[in-house]
């Protein structure tokens, strides 16, 4: 099984509001990344977890706050978002946090900031 | 640093080539090449390391110029599921960061 499940597909919230993502893999993989994807461009990188500990902050904003219960488990916390930050997150893993290995991704949350 | 992706799109009609490159200011030391389909995830295609190990899929091929800090990736014999944008991700320092290119779109028409 290679697959990465985000939840919501689709969110819609308004700049007091407080949600939150979530992304699971049962690979066995140690390494979980964040990225945000506008449109027509590229993923960015915003976090990376290596063994469940937050090694890579791409100087991300406090209002994105991300968790790491367990191996499989990602979360991605939003609080007091702007309208700029309407994108696509992507989660993706991959078997240990080094760039010779692939990142599998997971479909991506749309979200929406009112 | 942003790998530089070219060309930035290509339309193509089933069954002819492309090839898309990926190129660096900086020494690499691994390359990554994903497919995204409108609306969908990144798919894995292949990376290629320093040294010269490759991984990925059998009808994808691909190649890395460690000297020239490029790498291309060669679609033959396109079928219309080719159809996508091309990212290719670089790794500079031995690190678990990729930075991805702007994308090249394919577009493979009948």
């Amino acid at each position: 099984d290679t697959e990465v499940t985000q939840t919501p597909k689709h969110l819609v919230m308004g700049m007091t509001n407080k949600k939150s993502l979530k992304c699971e893999q049962h690979m066995g993989h140690r390494a979980m990344y964040w990225y945000k994807q506008k449109a027509k461009k590229p993923p960015e990188l915003m976090f990376v977890y290596s063994y469940e500990k937050l090694s890579i902050n791409e100087s991300v904003p406090s209002r994105f706050s991300p968790e790491c219960p367990n191996s499989s488990l990602l979360n991605l916390h939003l609080h007091a978002l702007q309208p700029e930050d309407s994108a696509l997150y992507l989660c993706a893993s991959s078997q240990v946090p080094a760039a010779t290995y692939e990142q599998y991704f997971g479909p991506g949350t749309r979200l929406t900031v009112t | 640093q942003q790998p530089v992706q070219s060309p930035q799109a290509v339309i193509l009609r089933e069954g002819e080539d492309a090839v898309i490159n990926c190129s660096s200011s900086k020494a690499l030391y691994s390359v990554h090449w994903y497919r995204q389909k409108h609306g969908e995830a990144p798919v894995f295609l292949m990376i290629l390391l320093k040294g010269g190990e490759q991984k990925g899929h059998d009808k994808i091929s691909a190649s890395f110029n460690e000297k020239k800090q490029q790498s291309s990736l060669y679609l033959t014999a396109s079928q219309l599921s080719y159809s996508g944008t091309y990212f290719c991700g670089t790794e500079q320092g031995g690190s678990e960061k990729l930075v991805f290119g702007k994308g090249t779109k394919l577009t493979v028409n009948p």
